[in-house]
């Protein structure tokens, strides 16, 4: 089955910084791939997601890349502000019907 | 406020013993996702509804079972509670059948089995 792995499981940056978090998955066959935001004591909130036939997404100060042929995929938030400061996942699944695989999750501290 | 409700929202209960999580979904939304969070399995999806219907199994324990409603609330049963289930339960919609549609997730049940 699917498994998705994720990088780095803690990242401190200061405030203005940029953060990048990576993910690599197992399925060729997953062809979609959500990013979650997770903050203390709230559910996940989806921020971006990215699917197979698209190599680059940006939605103002964050983007995702994906690359298939490595099954790679990143993060990356510019200019980062303390309210992003919380545990995002990533998640890989394949079409419609499908269970969603997340990673274990990275833990993004912003530091005024 | 994601419109999604979950009740309750803490539970505490002990070993052997049998809950019921209940989830409403946001109006409209015809499918409804149960996920388990964890600290050391992460999060995990357990089972898709999609308007009454089992549409999509994950890693659920065959001690839990869930079920959608008429009026398309859900429930997630657990039974024969173990310390090992403590955990926050979410549950989340959409009005699609399928994960590539935003899921909006409830704000969770926290259970604890001792």
């Amino acid at each position: 089955g699917e498994n998705v792995e994720q990088h780095p499981s803690t990242l401190s940056v200061q405030e203005g910084d940029s953060a990048v978090i990576k993910c690599t998955y197992s399925d060729s066959a997953s062809n979609y791939f959500p990013w979650y935001k997770q903050e203390l004591g709230k559910g996940p909130q989806l921020i971006i997601d990215i699917r197979s036939n698209v190599g680059e997404k940006k939605d103002q100060r964050i983007a995702v890349t994906l690359n298939k042929t490595a099954k790679h995929f990143s993060l990356h938030i510019t200019e980062t502000q303390p309210e992003d400061s919380a545990v995002y996942f990533c998640a890989a699944s394949e079409t419609s019907y499908d269970k969603v695989i997340f990673g274990p999750g990275t833990s993004l501290s912003v530091i005024p | 406020d994601s419109g999604v409700t979950q009740t309750p929202k803490h539970l505490i209960t002990a070993t052997g013993q049998r809950v019921t999580l209940r989830c409403s979904p946001r109006s409209g939304d015809l499918s409804v996702y149960w996920y388990q969070q964890s600290l050391d399995q992460g999060l995990q999806f357990l089972i898709q509804y999609y308007n009454g219907e089992e549409r999509a199994k994950g890693n659920i324990l065959e001690r839990f079972s869930a079920q959608q409603f008429p009026d398309l609330h859900s429930e997630l049963n657990l039974s024969s509670l173990e310390l090992g289930d403590s955990a926050l339960y979410f549950c989340a919609s959409n009005r699609g059948q399928g994960i590539q549609e935003t899921q909006y997730f409830g704000p969770g049940t926290r259970l604890l089995v001792l």
